[in-house]
């Protein structure tokens, strides 16, 4: 297997434009997770899906962030409109249940909004 | 508050030596703690996960505790490689509501 799939791997955009994430997960893991890594904050925890349904996401720092997941397959995590505040690298991850499991992590999208 | 704090913030070895890095938590009630490895510009890499019955677990040169009383957990690396230059999170999840809450993570550096 691939391996969770992030793109794209790096962003630039400026302050007020909309910006897309996208991610692939494992296939057959009925979770999966969006992260927020900073050097100030470290990774911190977005929004997660069960079987393509929101779960819990109070982890979305403000309006501005939005994510789906319309299929088994594909995510998005969609920021708009953009702040430089919210530059930092974005990772996705799957896993095959809750609990005593892994999370298997993409390799992430570097996000710089000036 | 639930809060995982790490120590030190960052360290450098030589490579061969041994080294120790301690988490301590204040999550409850718990359900389990991970170690995951991160190396620079990808994603963290999961070295063990270990549930409130378990107080060792080794993955390789890698050997993670686990004290649910005094909620503190490290992972002891021996033999160090440069290879295990990376930086090291702990994680650990609530029982019931499964939410994870994150350390900053140790900057580990191995020098020749």
């Amino acid at each position: 297997d691939a391996g969770v799939i992030q793109s794209p791997r790096h962003e630039v955009t400026e302050m007020g434009q909309e910006v897309t994430l996208r991610c692939k997960p494992i296939s057959g893991h009925d979770y999966l997770f969006w992260y927020r890594q900073t050097m100030m904050r470290g990774l911190e925890l977005l929004i997660y899906f069960n079987n393509n349904v929101p779960i819990d996401d109070s982890g979305m720092p403000e309006d501005r962030f939005s994510a789906k997941m319309p299929n088994a397959s594909f995510s998005t995590l969609k920021i708009q409109p953009s702040e430089p505040r919210d530059s930092a690298v974005y990772f996705c991850a799957s896993s095959l249940g809750q609990g005593v499991v892994e999370q298997y992590f993409g390799p992430g999208t570097r996000l710089t909004v000036t | 508050k639930n809060q995982v704090e790490q120590s030190p913030q960052s360290l450098i070895i030589l490579e061969g030596k041994n080294c120790t890095l301690q988490c301590n938590y204040t999550v409850s009630p718990f359900s389990n703690l991970r170690w995951y490895k991160q190396d620079t510009g990808r994603g963290p890499v999961s070295l063990t996960i270990m549930t409130f019955s378990e107080n060792t677990k080794s993955n390789g040169r890698y050997t993670a505790t686990l004290d649910a009383d005094t909620k503190q957990s490290s992972l002891h690396i021996t033999a160090s490689q440069l290879s295990d230059s990376a930086s090291y999170i702990c994680v650990v999840r609530n029982f019931g509501n499964e939410k994870l809450t994150f350390g900053t993570g140790t900057r580990l550096t191995i020098i020749p």
